[in-house]
């Protein structure tokens, strides 16, 4: 168990709709991490949050969109939903920069 | 943007026999983490290893920062040892750049 925490496991839903994923950190972390996982594009990155503050961004699609609460957990939000958003979705924490640690993902199927 | 490259793209094993998995990247980093993927999806970390040399049980990776390169070597390889492992490289703050994988199958 990393301690990184994310819900739901499993989401299954339409397209066109709009879904929000949760992701509570390691207790201490300040870094939040969203990487998608899909059979075609591999692991990628999507964005980085410190401490509420949003600090890198990468392949994140403006149907996207990400924040970090002062609790310090996470929020990715899709909309718009298409079939080819059903991947893995993982939420990461570290200290800062440096060694991160990875939550179970949560699976996304868009029908 | 930093690219990384992991070979053998796939690789057949017999329990009880060892193994090398290479990640090549093509720029300096400050952060090189493994990580095992295992059959039910879970990431799990292996080593955050940017440079030298560390050993856990029957794992052990070594990363040569300046040659750009870093091995992860598993000993007596077991079952449960299968799934895919990955490299994933920190360019100094640049986005964390995971590898294509290894897919690891141990046959009883």
């Amino acid at each position: 168990d990393s301690g990184v925490t994310q819900t739901p496991k499993h989401l299954i839903t339409a397209t066109g709709q709009r879904v929000t994923l949760r992701c509570s950190p390691r207790s201490g972390d300040l870094s939040v991490y969203w990487y998608q996982q899909s059979l075609d594009q591999g692991l990628q990155f999507l964005i980085q949050y410190y401490n509420g503050e949003e600090r890198a961004k990468g392949n994140i699609l403006e149907r996207f969109s990400a924040q970090q609460f002062p609790d310090l957990h996470s929020e990715l939000n899709l909309s718009s939903l298409e079939l080819g958003d059903s991947a893995l979705y993982f939420c990461a924490s570290s200290v800062s920069n440096n060694e991160q640690f990875f939550g179970p993902g949560t699976r996304l199927t868009v029908l | 943007g930093i690219q990384v490259e992991q070979s053998p793209p796939d690789l057949i094993l017999q329990e009880g026999a060892n193994s090398t998995l290479r990640c090549n990247f093509s720029d300096s980093v400050n952060n090189l983490q493994w990580f095992h993927q295992n059959p039910w999806g879970q990431l799990i970390n292996l080593f955050y290893i940017p440079s030298g040399t560390k050993q856990n049980g029957r794992l052990s990776a070594t990363t040569v920062a300046t040659e750009r390169y870093s091995l992860l070597y598993i000993s007596s390889s077991q079952t449960t040892d299968s799934g895919v492992y990955f490299c994933a490289v920190d360019n100094y703050g640049q986005n964390f750049v995971f590898g294509p994988g290894t897919r690891l199958s141990v046959l009883p």
